[in-house]
Parts: structure tokens; sequence; C-alpha cells
């Protein structure tokens, strides 16, 4: 029974690298959410997708950062050009279709993201 | 825009002690309500919701009641026991929208 899997856990990069984040849903999941945690603060919502559509993105920065969730594999946070300021933890969740549970999200470890 | 404030941390208690994490909340529609729990080196896990007014969401002897009147979703738990020590966020989904909107999180340690 497989959970929302995200990978790496920890992800060390250089100042003006290229980040990415792979986050797998629960099998049968169709919407993808990501999330960041600030040090010190609460989770901030910054996209949400279905297969092969960004529905929501409001809260991601508006250079630098996309997100894609394929037809086939998994879901990928990619951030260009990284900064301090991007340090924080990457949360992925993952919901069911059914729009009467779509608000129980499923959440993954998580990945670590440190800027050097 | 929506937004929830959260008791702030650390709180720290003795096992058996009564626990109360204060939760507000301001939302333009109407939401549901969350409390979700994150264990050391784990993603957040759903502890309890209310969909509505008056609704009382309950697990693992933990509870909260959603109080439209006082915009509030305070957890409350009896005895807390060492294994409760993580980070507790309340949060907000309001209607037609997907996110979730978090409060900053009170991280709770329980010692024996």
């Amino acid at each position: 029974n497989a959970g929302v899997m995200q990978n790496p856990r920890h992800l060390v990069r250089r100042r003006g690298q290229e980040a990415r984040l792979r986050c797998s849903p629960v099998k049968g999941h169709s919407h993808v959410y990501w999330y960041r945690q600030l040090p010190e603060e609460g989770l901030k919502f910054m996209v949400y997708l279905q297969k092969e559509n960004i529905i929501d993105e409001s809260g991601m920065p508006k250079e630098r950062f996309s997100a894609e969730f394929p037809k086939e594999g998994p879901s990928i946070l990619r951030i260009q050009q990284v900064v301090r300021g991007d340090s924080a933890a990457y949360f992925c969740a993952s919901s069911p279709a059914s729009s009467s549970r779509s608000y129980e999200q499923y959440f993954g470890p998580g990945t670590r993201l440190t800027v050097t | 825009g929506d937004s929830v404030t959260q008791m702030e941390g650390p709180v720290t208690l003795s096992e058996e002690a009564f626990l109360t994490i204060n939760c507000t909340y301001t939302a333009t529609g109407y939401p549901s309500l969350f409390w979700y729990v994150q264990y050391p080196g784990e993603g957040l896990q759903l502890l309890l919701k209310a969909t509505k007014a008056d609704d009382k969401g309950s697990n693992k002897g933990f509870e909260a009641t959603y109080r439209k009147e006082t915009t509030s979703f305070h957890l409350e738990k009896g005895s807390v026991q060492v294994s409760d020590s993580a980070v507790y966020f309340c949060a907000l989904s309001d209607l037609g929208a997907q996110k979730l909107v978090f409060g900053q999180g009170t991280r709770l340690t329980i010692n024996p």
C-alpha cells in the first residue's frame, strides 16, 4: 500500500544550479499538489495539477519555477538557477478524482532542498 | 485571502496532561477544516476533519469542533502520550478550491 513517494529526500544544490524534485502519487490518484515549507513557517500552496494539465498555479513564483504531471511518470517540480531563498522543504500531496473526497490530500515525506 | 492562525509553539507537556492547541481562521466562503500531524522525518497525515458548523472531528483521542461563530477549530486531547510528540498543523480548504491553507504549525513535545 504505497503512499505518496518523493525523491530525493534531501537535495543539495549550489546557487545557479537546477533542482528537480519528483513526486509519485498514490496509485490511482490523478490530482497532485505541491507545497513549500520555509523554515519556521507553515506550508504554502504552490501548484495544483491533474494529468497533463496545470489547474491552479497561483502560488508559484513567476520565474524559475515550473511543474508538470505527465501522462506517464511522476510529477516534477523544477527550479532553475536556484538561490539561497529556495532552501525549504517541498511537499507533494495527491488526492483521488472523486470531488467529494478531493480535499483529502495524502502527503509525501517531502524533499529538503538546501542551496549553498 | 483565506488564512489560518495557530497557537505558537513549542508546547511541552507531561504525559497524561490535557492538551489544547488553538486555531482560528479567516475565510471568504464556508471552508472545511482539518488538523494534520507530522511525525519526525515523515509527511503530513490527516488527523481529523470537519466540514460544517458544529461538526466534531475525532481520531486517536483527539477532538476538534468547528465553531463558525468564533471561527475556531481548537484541537484537544484529554490525556497525551509521549507518542503524540509531533508538529500539528491546522488547515482549511474553501469550497470549490482544491488547495489547503495551513497555519504555521505547533511543535508538541510530551515528556514521560
